[in-house]
């Protein structure tokens, strides 16, 4: 598509409850970040994909946070259990450049919208 | 391993200039520039890299000090619609990680 989608835009679940959310990238991009946007806060980053491989996972807040990409374009972050201070706007951003080889591309990250999880 | 951002906020006139600041712990390759509004998705202004190479935006430039871990962003002759936050961005230690800095909200008002 012409730009990274993300979907749902806005989800509200009940504590305790599993939700997942969803992030197309750009056609080719190679790599694909979440990150946490808590409100008045920075991004905070989750994890890292390079193709379908899961390459950094070093910011996922606990195990009840998953994220995969099977097949090296969609990729899907999995809440498991919700908790009130899961409640965040999640971030997903694409890039045709490879992080550490910046000098590569421009190494521009491109960024979804966002799915704003509420939960009650 | 975030970048910490100066100042925090800053409230400007426009046509005035601004200078945020960016520091990391760690030895950087390179620094991005971002400018996220409210309720919308950041956007990308700008990279610098490592030998000096920058790659910028009318109006609105950056420096990077490789020695110091350190880049500044200068906004010139603001506007209006340079409101928002701006966060500042480098990679972690592995390669593998992209984190964004504390931010700074910069607002212009008429």
């Amino acid at each position: 598509g012409a730009g990274v989608s993300q979907s749902p835009r806005y989800k509200v679940a009940k504590r305790g409850q599993d939700v997942a959310l969803r992030c197309d990238p750009i056609s080719g991009h190679v790599s694909l970040f979440w990150y946490q946007q808590a409100l008045g806060q920075g991004p905070e980053f989750l994890t890292y994909f390079q193709n379908e491989a899961q390459l950094d996972k070093s910011g996922l807040p606990s195990d009840r946070f998953f994220a995969e990409r099977p097949e090296g374009s969609v990729s899907t972050l999995k809440i498991q259990r919700t908790q009130q201070e899961d409640s965040a706007v999640y971030l997903c951003a694409s890039s045709s450049s490879l992080p550490g080889l910046a000098l590569r591309g421009t190494g521009e990250l491109f960024f979804g919208e966002g799915s704003r999880l509420t939960v009650l | 391993q975030q970048p910490v951002q100066s100042p925090q906020a800053v409230i400007l006139r426009e046509g005035e200039d601004a200078v945020i600041n960016c520091s990391s712990s760690k030895a950087l390759y390179s620094v991005h520039w971002y400018r996220q509004k409210h309720g919308e998705a950041p956007v990308f202004l700008m990279i610098l890299l490592k030998g000096g190479e920058q790659k910028g935006h009318e109006k609105i430039s950056a420096s990077f000090n490789e020695k110091k871990q350190q880049s500044s962003l200068y906004l010139t002759a603001s506007q209006l619609s340079y409101s928002g936050t701006y966060f500042c961005g480098t990679e972690g230690n592995t390669g593998n990680q992209f984190y964004f800095g504390t931010g700074t909200s910069l607002t212009v008002i008429p």
